[in-house]
């Protein structure tokens, strides 16, 4: 079973739809969850950090996180075409920086 | 503050050559994590370095190595070069040592012939 499982799309939406991007986990330790994007050719640029159940927001992105389902999911409101890329879902458990990532959501949002 | 820089960007090798690439973290980060990125694997972690040492280490052969200064900047070094090695390596670094955002570099994309 892959640690960290992502849709790999390409997820399409319209522009000034909501997109919605999903991430499942399978190590019950993991304690933190990040968000990057990566547009292509580029590196992953960090969008947001979640680290206790509920939702953040942060302008037009709301990260979920839902530990006991074990699932993180991104929220992204007004989409605009600036805003395609992949989106890769990354989590750490304790003793120290190892990123787990998932092989990532190509999104394409369009006119 | 400038963010994490890298060098170099682009380097072509052959195989059985040896390569060190370089990453200065964010000034007043002390965490430097290195990644390899391909389309196959996708992004995979290699080793975290904090305060000159090696903390974690992902499942790479020993091939792949790294070494931290007392500045925080940091090196890797793949020696041995195989065509599978050809990928963007990655850095990134962060400020604590706990479970910290992590802010990535530009990448040096690697390409062995």
């Amino acid at each position: 079973q892959k640690e960290v499982e992502q849709n790999s799309g390409p997820l399409s939406v319209p522009e000034g739809a909501i997109a919605s991007l999903n991430c499942t986990y399978s190590d019950r330790g993991s304690q933190s969850f990040f968000w990057y994007r990566q547009y292509s050719g580029k590196s992953p640029e960090l969008i947001m950090s979640i680290y206790s159940n509920g939702d953040k927001e942060d302008g037009r992105f709301t990260a979920q996180l839902n530990k006991a389902s074990q699932y993180v999911s991104l929220l992204i409101r007004d989409s605009q075409p600036s805003d395609s890329a992949t989106y890769l879902c990354a989590w750490s458990t304790g003793g120290g920086n190892k990123l787990t990532f998932g092989t990532g959501t190509q999104l394409k949002v369009e006119l | 503050k400038a963010g994490v820089t890298q060098t170099p960007r682009y380097l072509i090798k052959t195989r059985g050559q040896q390569v060190t690439l370089s990453c200065s973290p964010i000034s007043g980060h002390r965490s430097v994590s290195w990644y390899q990125q391909t389309p196959g694997q996708g992004l995979q972690f290699l080793f975290e370095y904090f305060s000159e040492t090696q903390r974690n280490k992902g499942n790479f052969p020993g091939r792949f190595s790294g070494r931290q200064f007392s500045n925080s900047r940091s090196e890797m070094n793949v020696s041995t070069l195989e065509l599978g090695d050809s990928a963007l390596y990655l850095c990134a670094s962060s400020s604590w040592t706990g479970e910290d955002e992590q802010f990535f570099g530009p990448g040096t994309r690697l390409t062995v012939l």
